[in-house]
């Protein structure tokens, strides 16, 4: 079993729908968990720490359920800019690595 | 502040020869980390490095890959006698040494071909 996994889509959706991807990870001693977004060809951009309580910027929001060892990301009122690679990060701790999840691509059609 | 720099931005190798690949952090950052995408798949973590230190080079393979981050200058990932299967874009972050160790800055990447 991959330490994370995520769906590989992709999702394809109009524009201004609603998407949402979940993440699951395998060690309940993760400690912090992100949202990277990644363009084609570009290099992963930071969208996103996701914090027990649950957290929103803007259009996004982000939760983690640790008893269920998943966490979520929604995209309300979707853009065509939105269209990229979204990829889950966990980090087991402060000292130690971080794993990268596969990535789910999500393509906005107008 | 310049954002973490990398170079070269492509490089093609022959089989068999050395590549080293170059990574400037962000100003005041002294916590590296490269990692390797293969065409169509995930970022696979490689190497974390402090100034002078690997922290954990548990996603390293064991043999002809190598990582420093001298004290001076660039942290330098070195592929020796390099084989096809090492053509990857291979990204490198930065971390703050205050706040939020977690937060990472990606440099663009560099492309390596092995012809």
């Amino acid at each position: 079993r991959k330490e994370v996994e995520q769906d590989p889509g992709p999702f394809n959706v109009p524009e201004g729908a609603t998407v949402a991807f979940n993440c699951t990870y395998s060690n309940s001693a993760s400690q912090s968990f992100f949202w990277y977004r990644q363009d084609c060809r570009k290099e992963p951009k930071l969208l996103m720490s996701v914090y027990s309580s649950g957290n929103e910027d803007g259009r996004f929001t982000a939760q983690l359920n640790r008893a269920s060892q998943y966490i979520s990301l929604l995209i309300r009122d979707s853009k065509l800019s939105d269209s990229a690679t979204y990829l889950c990060v966990v980090r087991y701790s402060s000292a130690s690595k971080i794993i990268f999840g596969s990535g789910t691509r999500l393509s906005i059609r107008p | 502040n310049a954002g973490v720099m990398q170079n070269p931005r492509h490089l093609v190798r022959r089989r068999g020869q050395e590549a080293r690949l170059r990574c400037s952090p962000m100003k005041g950052h002294s916590h590296v980390y490269w990692y390797r995408q293969l065409p169509e798949e995930g970022l696979k973590f490689m190497v974390y490095l402090q100034k002078e230190n690997i922290i954990d080079e548990s996603g390293m393979p064991k043999e002809r890959f190598s990582a420093e981050f001298p004290k001076e200058g660039p942290s330098i990932l070195r592929i020796q006698q390099v084989v096809r299967g090492d053509s990857a874009a291979y990204f490198c972050a930065s971390s703050p040494d205050w706040g939020v160790l977690d937060e990472q800055y990606f440099g663009p990447g560099t492309r390596l071909t092995v012809t």
